[in-house]
């Protein structure tokens, strides 16, 4: 199955300064899923967005896809330390195969 | 709110043990699943099931089976624990069976940190 790639792994910012990640997957999507892990915690559902659809917001967080670099982004803006936490994509795959390939996640530290 | 129940957030096994790891879910929710998380690797994925008593093998199948005799209830069972799973495992949970279920968000529990020694 193929498998979504985070970059960066590790990113460390000030808080209130705005944290952007990005993802990169091999072959064709139907879509892409961004979640977030508290340390020692589950991972926690944050956007999911369709192959037909370009930007997706929910609160702090803005989602873009580009289906034509296979690639997407989430940006946090005016991070707070509670978003300290690491982020992990996910992607499907148009072969038939139903299940969701996870990155290896990308580590954000939010500096007070 | 969704609640995913993880039965043990740390356990501690000896090689050799048979070992269960029990998850539960209060949202009537059709489709479970297990995963392992390694540093390093991600996210792999054990066993699905997207009904009472049926399952499907995911990516990592080998040494371990599962059992879902009620809609809630989806459990990991480790035939003869080894060392080389020693490892966190996440029970996640998702809505519809009847659609493409990677299309949906899964619902994730805290995890149990199993430790086989």
């Amino acid at each position: 199955s193929q498998q979504g790639e985070e970059d960066p792994q590790a990113l460390s910012i000030q808080e209130g300064e705005n944290a952007t990640m990005n993802c990169s997957y091999k072959t064709s999507i139907n879509n892409l899923q961004w979640y977030r892990q508290n340390s020692g915690r589950g991972l926690v559902h944050l956007i999911l967005i369709r192959s037909n659809e370009r930007e997706k917001h929910s609160g702090r967080l803005r989602v873009t896809l580009d289906t034509s670099k296979k690639s997407s982004s989430l940006l946090i803006t005016a991070s707070r330390a509670a978003d300290t936490a690491s982020y992990f994509c996910a992607t499907d795959a148009r072969s038939g195969n139903n299940r969701l390939a996870f990155g290896k996640g990308n580590q954000v530290v939010v500096i007070p | 709110d969704v609640k995913v129940t993880q039965s043990s957030r740390y356990l501690v096994k000896r090689t050799g043990e048979k070992v269960f790891l029990e998850c539960v879910q209060d949202m009537d929710h059709e489709n479970m699943f297990w995963y392992r998380q390694d540093p390093g690797l991600g996210l792999r994925l054990i066993y699905f099931s997207y009904d009472v008593k049926m399952k499907e093998k995911g990516d990592i199948p080998e040494g371990y089976s599962v059992s879902r005799e009620k809609k809630e209830r989806f459990s990991l069972i480790l035939e003869s624990a080894s060392t080389n799973q020693t490892s966190m495992y996440l029970c996640a949970s998702s809505l519809d069976r009847g659609k493409d279920f990677s299309n949906q968000p899964q619902h994730f529990g805290d995890g149990t940190r199993l430790s086989i020694l």
